[in-house]
């Protein structure tokens, strides 16, 4: 059964902790994407990785960051230096490999986080 | 920054009534994507539609992009209950493959 997993569903942070979320695919994609998304609003772009140990800050990377050790897994950790990391975070994947004008993305179930 | 726009923000119907959402953006794209999501949950891809083409149908959506007025519209016919959510339009611009959202528009579809 293909698609992308994230975990864990729910996630409560005491302010000054980091936590990392993680994200598994095995659609065999090369791109891995986070978002955020706040109550009410789009989805923002945090990091994407097109391919196994490179990664390009999206339009909020501070206070995060990332790894892509391997094709299937793209772990996000949210650091203290995240001023406001409640939000429910969304991870994405994309062939990659498909020309740009008809690259799709596939999401995971999304990760809630709170800071308590 | 957000690159789409959608109107409107919420929009009621009843079942069976049509219902069309708009979503404006601000630069070249290579494409424009539509996206379903339930509450709470991820982001279902719905239609694409190349920055070369004019309208797209798929079941009972249908999709229009005006490159001259960098805007597009999603229709979706005859809805039903099962169609409450949020959808949001994407675009993805010249040499990068992440999407830029817009912020939605909530339909309820009342049965």
């Amino acid at each position: 059964d293909g698609g992308i997993t994230q975990s864990p569903k729910y996630l409560f942070r005491k302010e000054g902790q980091n936590v990392t979320l993680s994200c598994e695919q095995n659609l065999n994609h090369d791109a891995m994407y986070w978002y955020r998304q706040d109550p009410g609003q789009g989805l923002r772009l945090i990091y994407y990785s097109q391919i196994v140990n490179d990664f390009q800050k999206g339009d909020i990377a501070e206070g995060y960051s990332v790894s892509r050790e391997k094709k299937e897994s793209f772990p996000l950790t949210v650091t203290s230096a995240q001023k406001n990391p409640t939000a429910f975070y969304l991870c994405a994947s994309s062939d990659g490999a498909a020309p740009f004008d008809t690259d799709t993305q596939y999401f995971g179930p999304g990760t809630r986080l709170t800071v308590l | 920054s957000q690159q789409g726009e959608e109107d409107p923000q919420a929009l009621s119907i009843q079942e069976g009534e049509n219902a069309t959402m708009n979503c404006s953006y601000k630069t070249s794209i290579n494409n424009l994507q539509w996206y379903r999501q339930n509450s709470g949950r991820g982001l279902v891809h719905l239609i694409l539609i190349r920055s070369n083409e004019r309208e797209k149908h798929s079941g009972r959506l249908r999709v229009t992009l005006d490159t001259s007025k960098k805007s597009s519209s999603l229709l979706i016919t005859a809805s039903r209950a099962a169609d409450t959510a949020s959808y949001f339009c994407a675009t993805s611009t010249t040499g990068r493959r992440a999407l830029t959202f817009g912020s939605g528009t909530r339909l309820q579809v009342q049965p």
